[in-house]
């Protein structure tokens, strides 16, 4: 079975771009979260979505985005790069929202490693 | 929010058990406890979460005492292969807090 799947794979940008990176979750999974890993830094959640809707929402600004397809893949979008926001953006899915206490498995991608100059 | 400490870095050699401990003191009666392993330029991966007492699976065993202020993870029998960042993490509704986590290395 083919895991969760990221594209690009790398990317580099400039300052004031636009990006949007992509996510395929396990097939079968219907939430997918994104988090940004600085280097040397644990990931750091951005967001959650489940059945097309936002469900979490973590520390970051406006400028970060996103949204999940009726076929469970998302896009992260970030407006106006900064050069902090070079980073490795990780997509995770699992099957339904954690219940209350309960984390249930995430299983994270690869990862696309983007970087604003 | 249930925040976890653990140690930034440990060393070890190939064979020795390695046992990374994380303290959780304000942990939530409902919260569970998971470790993931993460390999440079790669996504975390899970690897045994458990609520008290102890949880064993094929690579790692962990021990939550009877307070659940924390837990330790016992890695038998270490190799080269198991050099990479480990991150404890307790149950958050809505989103999972990662801290830095801690880097192990083994030594040949």
């Amino acid at each position: 079975d083919a895991g969760v799947t990221q594209s690009p794979t790398h990317l580099i940008k400039t300052r004031g771009q636009h990006v949007t990176l992509r996510c395929s979750p396990i097939s079968g999974h219907k939430s997918v979260s994104w988090y940004q890993q600085v280097l040397g830094q644990g990931p750091q959640f951005i967001f959650q979505y489940y059945e097309k809707e936002e469900r979490g929402r973590g520390n970051f600004p406006d400028r970060f985005s996103a949204r999940q397809f009726p076929n469970y893949s998302s896009e992260l979008n970030v407006n106006a790069l900064l050069l902090g926001d070079s980073a490795l953006y990780l997509c995770a899915s699992r099957h339904t929202p954690k219940d209350r206490g309960r984390m249930e498995t995430q299983y994270f991608g690869p990862g696309t490693r983007l970087l604003v100059l | 929010l249930a925040k976890t400490t653990q140690p930034i870095s440990m060393d070890s050699y190939e064979g020795q058990e390695v046992n990374i401990t994380c303290s959780h003191n304000n942990i939530a009666t409902n919260d569970y406890i998971t470790w993931y392993q993460q390999f440079p330029s790669q996504g975390p991966r899970f690897i045994i979460q458990g609520y008290k007492t102890k949880v064993t699976n094929e690579v790692a065993s962990l021990f939550i005492p009877a307070d659940r202020k924390s837990s330790t993870l016992s890695l038998p029998r270490v190799s080269l292969s198991d050099t990479a960042v480990y991150y404890c993490l307790v149950g958050e509704e809505d989103k999972i807090i990662f801290g830095k986590g801690t880097r192990l290395h083994i030594l040949p």
